[in-house]
């Protein structure tokens, strides 16, 4: 079984200031990972994935995340926060070990407020 | 190019009635995902086509709901009975090959279903 866990249901960060969004994940197999972001009345958006290869992601928008298999994490970052980056985070895990199951499993997602 | 569209985008059923909910995806994309985001959760994967195929069903909560892609492009989720527990979010997102085990999925804006 996959499962994935946002720990915080919400952030705050002062613009300017680097951001942290925390997600934790379980697997059989190894994690294909994925960031999405959702803003309001509008579906999610990708981000950013991790598939294999280096522990540190880049994706759009200037975010990144970092795959730590030790403490099965994939902590979403971003080195300056905008206001416009405020918004509801989610990230979503399937197991490359759940072979002919299709599921995305997400989190519950973590809303960021970004203070100007 | 344009992205998955979903209509309606609003819908406001009395307990009973049946609701039809259309997903066009991006032209060619295969994978076709149908996902229920309940109010402060993240998605939940209900259905997969490839193609025209319905490779899992696991996700759908009852036998009231049911799924459709005959065509390999446009999908309905049909609701039959609505319940106030289906009240949510219904989601669709595409992706452009097969399983789309490790691609991004493309969302559209969502359908908000209203029972009362």
């Amino acid at each position: 079984a996959q499962s994935v866990a946002q720990p915080e249901d919400q952030v705050n960060v002062a613009e300017g200031n680097p951001l942290t969004v925390k997600c934790t994940y379980s697997v059989s197999g190894n994690p294909y990972l994925f960031w999405y972001v959702q803003y309001p009345n509008r579906g999610l958006q990708f981000l950013l994935k991790y598939i294999t290869g280096d522990n540190l992601v880049k994706g759009s928008y200037g975010f990144e995340a970092e795959f730590n298999k030790s403490q099965t994490s994939f902590h979403l970052k971003k080195p300056s926060a905008l206001v416009s980056d405020s918004a509801l985070y989610f990230c979503a895990v399937r197991d490359d070990a759940g072979a002919g199951s299709y599921q995305l499993t997400f989190g519950k997602g973590t809303k960021l407020s970004v203070i100007p | 190019g344009a992205g998955v569209s979903q209509s309606p985008r609003y819908k406001v059923a009395k307990r009973g009635q049946d609701v039809a909910l259309r997903c066009d995806p991006i032209s060619g994309h295969v994978s076709l995902f149908w996902y229920q985001q309940a109010l402060g959760q993240g998605p939940e994967f209900l259905t997969y086509f490839q193609n025209e195929a319905q490779l899992d069903k696991s996700g759908l909560p009852s036998d009231r709901f049911f799924a459709e892609r005959p065509e390999g492009s446009v999908s309905t989720l049909k609701i039959q009975r609505t319940q106030q527990e289906d009240s949510a979010v219904y989601l669709c997102a595409s992706s452009l090959v097969t399983g789309g085990f490790f691609n991004e999925q493309f969302f559209g804006p969502g359908t908000r279903l209203t029972v009362l």
